[in-house]
């Protein structure tokens, strides 16, 4: 147990459909992180939070809408995904600014069909 | 820009023998340099970090890493491996984010 938890575990999810992934965290961090994690890629950074304001969002398609309404949550609405969005999505958090290490949540194993 | 290199993507070694993955990254600084692990179905686990003073770092489950500046790598070792450390291995640099290398998958056989 990492204090961040994902839910759902498992997402199977149309093309048509909306979604959203929710993470939470009890640490007390104040930066969040989504990463998407492909089978045979190397892990992909898609957004940080810090303070709840975006600080980076690394050319993520815009079917991907994340959310942080409290330095505790992090969302990420998923809409008209494709096939090749299904991953694990991994969230992470970590005390905020640089150089602390990053503790993540179990992921979502999204498919989309 | 940074980034990180793990050059063997699959390793199997005996129960018992010894382990290193190889972590390699390209920065123009001293980076802050990770090592996780991660088991099939979750998420990734800190294993040991190392940010600044003794090369030779020590983290759980009887790993440790050592920082070689003049070859840029931060190999991860442990003397005996035991069938529970078959995982996946992700080293990762870290400044204002956070980047990964591919992973290593390590295989235990009886």
């Amino acid at each position: 147990e990492t204090g961040v938890t994902q839910t759902p575990r498992h997402l199977v999810m149309g093309m048509t459909n909306k979604k959203s992934l929710k993470c939470e965290q009890h640490l007390g961090h104040n930066a969040m992180y989504w990463y998407k994690q492909s089978a045979k890629k190397p892990l992909e950074l898609m957004f940080v939070y810090n303070f709840k304001e975006q600080t980076e969002n690394n050319s993520v398609p815009s079917r991907f809408s994340p959310e942080c309404p409290n330095s505790s949550h992090l969302f990420l609405h998923l809409h008209t995904l494709q096939p090749e969005d299904s991953a694990l999505y991994l969230c992470a958090s970590s005390q905020g600014g640089t150089n602390t290490e990053a503790f993540f949540g179990q992921g979502t194993r999204l498919t989309v069909v | 820009a940074q980034s990180v290199t793990q050059p063997d993507i699959h390793i199997t070694v005996s129960e018992g023998a010894s382990l290193e993955l190889r972590c390699n990254y390209s920065y123009g600084a001293t980076p802050y340099l990770f090592w996780y692990v991660q088991s099939p179905g979750q998420g990734l686990q800190l294993l040991l970090k190392y940010f600044s003073g003794d090369t030779l770092v020590q983290g759980i489950k009887g790993f440790e890493a050592e920082f070689k500046r003049s070859q840029s790598s931060f190999n991860l070792r442990k003397p005996s491996v035991h069938w529970s450390d078959a995982a996946e291995y992700f080293c990762a640099v870290g400044y204002n984010d956070m980047r990964f290398g591919a992973g290593t998958r390590l295989t235990v056989k009886p």
